[in-house]
């Protein structure tokens, strides 16, 4: 299967400082990828989706100017969580398809924020 | 948007039982995958089955897009089968791909 990778794994912020977070798909192109973010014993949330060269479509109740995507190339999609406050802590999980042919989607390991 | 049920929510055996886990899904569907979630997060995929019946070792899945429900079956369960399934589900298009995840059932298997 595909690989996506993600890093940092774990970071720790200060309230009001920037972060970003990195996915990467190691052996595949990914026009699209997606963002979810899932708190603790809950479900994932898919929060946006992003497309390779042109801007990222935000899911009903997340803020674009927050949550900051780039998808630069066919295998890097970053996040930015802007002026983090502790309620942006949070696990972010990154996916991508691999495939032109099915809709079958990958995980990355997840990043866990928490916000201080 | 679609709606998506996992039961049961919760689910405790020893090892070596069998289980049946169960995803319920308000739409028609072209895309479902099974995933389990290990104690760091990560996500594994387990099946996409949109339709049908898939096996996969001890692991097995179905399917019924008419009726709009899936099984993931585990048999003879093991100690690292613990954790978090969820069932997700999309009517996609290429372009369109949102997945919407059930609320998951929590797996623990007893020594």
């Amino acid at each position: 299967g595909a690989v996506v990778s993600q890093h940092p794994s774990r970071v720790i912020c200060k309230s009001g400082t920037s972060v970003k977070i990195e996915c990467r798909s190691l052996d595949f192109q990914a026009t699209t990828m997606f963002w979810y973010r899932q708190f603790p014993k809950q479900s994932l949330m898919l929060m946006a989706t992003s497309n390779e060269g042109s801007k990222a479509t935000y899911e009903q109740g997340v803020e674009k100017d927050k949550f900051l995507i780039n998808h630069a190339s066919l295998t890097l999609s970053t996040l930015t969580v802007t002026s983090a406050h502790p309620e942006d802590s949070s696990f972010y999980i990154c996916s991508a398809r691999d495939s032109e042919i099915t809709y079958e989607q990958y995980f990355g390991p997840g990043t866990r924020l928490t916000v201080t | 948007g679609i709606q998506v049920e996992q039961s049961p929510p919760d689910l405790i055996l020893q090892e070596g039982a069998n289980s049946t886990l169960r995803c319920n899904f308000s739409d028609s569907v072209n895309n479902l995958q099974w995933f389990h979630q290990n104690p760091w997060g990560q996500l594994i995929n387990l099946f996409y089955i949109p339709s049908g019946t898939k096996q996969n070792g001890r692991l097995s899945a179905t399917t019924v897009a008419t009726e709009r429900y899936s099984l993931l079956y585990i048999s003879s369960s093991q100690t690292t089968d613990s954790g978090v399934y969820f069932c997700a589900v999309a009517y996609s298009n290429f372009g369109n791909e949102k997945l919407t995840f059930g609320t998951g059932t929590r797996l623990t298997i007893i020594p």
